[in-house]
């Protein structure tokens, strides 16, 4: 079975400093994987995601994403966070090549101070 | 931008109640998902559609849930007879293609309150 974990619950950081949301996962074969944000009331926005090639994915609002296989990591970074960045952030997973649904972890809520 | 519309945004109803929750996905999509997220847990998957069928569902999507693209635009999730455990999130999703590479584009969601 494939599972995400985000380990935090929630992570607090001052505008202007670098934000990294967790995310580790589990599946056998090759993971695709994939952030998710949601603003309030709004849906869950695609960030992101990693299929193959370079580990070090780019994707919207100036965030980044780093694959890690030997960590079993997919860490979303954003070298300098903004107020609006606060949102709630879903890593989520797909594992085998016929299985369609994508796995999500809990979220983590993140709160950039200014 | 396109994106996907649920409605409504809030639902009440009672138990033992049929709702409809109701989605319009992006419009040359051609793969369609619920998911839903309890209060306080994770998104969990519910079922895909395609071509006027189940693709697949999880063991959640029994006999009380059906799902139905009634004509050209709309995609619903029907709960013949809600119960109090129901009560969750409801995310309507779809996609053009329907890879492990392809992310899905989802709605604003629907909250289902069960009373």
């Amino acid at each position: 079975a494939q599972s995400v974990a985000q380990p935090e619950d929630q992570v607090n950081v001052a505008e202007g400093n670098p934000l990294t949301v967790k995310c580790t996962y589990s599946v056998s074969g090759n993971p695709y994987l994939f952030w998710y944000v949601q603003y309030p009331n709004r849906g869950l926005q695609f960030l992101l995601k990693y299929i193959t090639g370079d580990n070090l994915v780019k994707g919207s609002y100036g965030f980044e994403a780093e694959f890690n296989k030997s960590q079993t990591s997919f860490h979303l970074k954003k070298p300098s966070a903004l107020v609006s960045d606060s949102a709630l952030y879903f890593c989520a997973v797909r594992g085998r090549s016929n299985d369609y649904k994508l796995s999500f972890g809990a979220g983590t809520t993140v709160t950039v101070r200014a | 931008e396109p994106e996907v519309t649920q409605t409504p945004s809030h639902q009440v109803t009672q138990m033992g109640q049929e709702v409809i929750l109701r989605c319009v996905p992006i419009s040359n999509h051609l793969y369609f998902y619920w998911y839903r997220q309890i209060l306080g847990q994770k998104v969990e998957f519910l079922v895909s559609f395609y071509n006027n069928e189940i693709s697949e569902k999880s063991e959640i999507f029994d006999d009380q849930f059906s799902v139905e693209r009634p004509d050209g635009s709309n995609f619903t999730l029907k709960i013949r007879s809600t119960k109090l455990e129901d009560s969750a999130m409801y995310f309507c999703a779809s996609s053009f293609e329907q890879g492990v590479r392809t992310e899905a584009f989802f709605g604003q969601g629907t909250r289902l309150t069960v009373v």
